[in-house]
């Protein structure tokens, strides 16, 4: 598998807090996308970090890139109870041949009004 | 506004039949996706092709063919469908293959 073991996770916290979800992935990657996939819907990008960025933010959203450590963050600040969903990291990998985006397991996030 | 529609969003069907899931991207994008999403295993490729007329194997293929007849139309074929293949299908396109991903709101298939 590309991604170590931390990626399955469930949070629970409540809303206003902030949060900080990672993965870690095992070969190497020119990119890493994080992913929210909310209830009944297809994921949707948040943000798209490079292997040359170590930071990228949008809005509430922070996404950090560890190349050395290969591993990834992504933090959210002041959450809502919307913020509710499964979060995605994914990685472009070689497989079969060619480079494909491979997505972890994912960590269910639970916003408590 | 760029879209990936799905169809049907829901479809059951017997043990042995015949299904085709359909998808259409209006994004202009060069790469389409066929993914199935089951508890425990997350996102899984199946199939996916880079353009019209191609097609490339993903990482389940087992039991399914896919084609992309236009650069906006997908389908994933179903020949002799099992139990196994109960699941969350995804379609998702990409202007390139590690640029960002949309997806289209799934198809949920029951096979009976």
């Amino acid at each position: 598998s590309q991604w170590g073991e931390e990626n399955l996770q469930a949070l629970s916290i409540q809303e206003g807090e902030d949060v900080t979800m990672n993965c870690s992935y095992k070969t190497y990657t020119t990119v890493v996308q994080w992913y929210r996939q909310k209830s009944g819907k297809g994921p949707a990008q948040l943000i798209l970090i490079r292997s040359n960025e170590r930071e990228k933010r949008s809005g509430r959203l922070r996404a950090t890139l560890d190349t050395s450590s290969q591993s990834s963050s992504l933090s959210i600040t002041g959450t809502l109870a919307t913020d509710t969903a499964v979060y995605f990291c994914a990685t472009d990998a070689l497989a079969s041949g060619s480079w494909q985006l491979i997505f972890g397991s994912g960590t269910q996030l639970t916003v408590m009004p | 506004e760029a879209a990936v529609t799905q169809s049907p969003r829901n479809k059951v069907t017997v043990t042995g039949g015949n299904v085709t899931l359909s998808c259409r991207q209006t994004n202009s994008h060069n790469y389409m996706y066929w993914y199935r999403q089951d508890t425990g295993h997350g996102l899984r490729l199946i199939h996916y092709s880079y353009g019209a007329g191609n097609l490339q194997i993903g990482d389940v293929p087992d039991g399914y063919k896919a084609t992309r007849t236009t650069q906006e139309d997908f389908f994933l074929l179903l020949e002799l469908a099992s139990p196994s293949q109960t699941s969350l299908y995804f379609c998702a396109s990409s202007l390139y293959a590690n640029s960002d991903y949309t997806f289209g709101s799934g198809t949920r298939l029951l096979v009976i």
